[in-house]
């Protein structure tokens, strides 16, 4: 069965920092793209960004509201996902999902629980 | 970046009816567009995925269409379960979600 679990959420004042996790099970992690998804309260799903597989150059993409302040990074050998967010913003307050890529096509076939994230003075 | 909008924003609909909700891309995608399925409080589900193939277990009341820029997610019938919001995904160039169509009971 495949599970992603997402940890490290909180709540963080602007400007600052946090860093995600997921732990991943179930598949071959080092084979899968993957990719963090996010919502804001009420809101839609907005894609964060995603990482290629090491073989595939483990390669980085992010849209431009994300790009310069996120980091996706992984280890392959924990099976674990990471998202580094700094200057961190209040807009940035939401739900992240870490998902799983189906092949190197961008759908998501399987998902996390999510982790909040708050960013507030 | 490629822009996705979905319409209706919301829908009103009671259980056995056909309800179709439809995804616009800004430019063509071919048939790279996934539907998605949430619930309050959970992740999204995938649905289907290249605009027209369900996914396993997805029951065969969804049904998904279209190509280029125009594509549609219809409900056979609807059912209680089926109460929730929709997402489409286009795929083509990075990602990029529509706004989503809540489907309320009538």
């Amino acid at each position: 069965e495949v599970q992603l679990v997402e940890s490290g959420g909180g709540l963080v004042k602007p400007g600052g920092s946090l860093r995600l996790s997921c732990a991943a099970s179930g598949f071959t992690f080092n084979d899968a793209w993957m990719s963090w998804v996010r919502q804001a309260p009420g809101k839609g799903l907005e894609w964060v960004g995603r990482i290629k597989t090491t073989t595939d150059g483990g390669t980085t993409d992010y849209p431009a509201p994300v790009k310069g302040r996120f980091t996706i990074s992984r280890d392959d050998s924990k099976n674990t996902l990471y998202l580094q967010m700094d200057s961190l913003k209040t807009e940035d307050t939401a739900v992240y999902y870490c998902t799983h890529g189906y092949s190197i096509l961008n759908y998501f076939d399987y998902w996390g629980q999510g982790s909040l994230v708050t960013v507030s003075s | 970046d490629i822009q996705m909008t979905q319409s209706p924003s919301t829908l009103s609909a009671s259980v056995g009816d056909r309800v179709t909700i439809t995804c616009r891309a800004s430019q063509s995608i071919s048939t790279w567009l996934a539907w998605y399925q949430q619930k309050p409080g959970k992740a999204p589900k995938l649905l289907i995925y290249k605009a027209s193939t369900l996914e396993s277990g997805v029951p065969s009341r969804f049904s998904g269409s279209g190509s280029g820029t125009e594509f549609t997610l219809t409900i056979s019938s609807l059912q209680p379960d089926d109460f929730a919001t929709y997402y489409c995904q286009q795929y083509d160039t990075y990602v990029t979600f529509g706004q989503g169509t809540k489907v309320e009971i009538k």
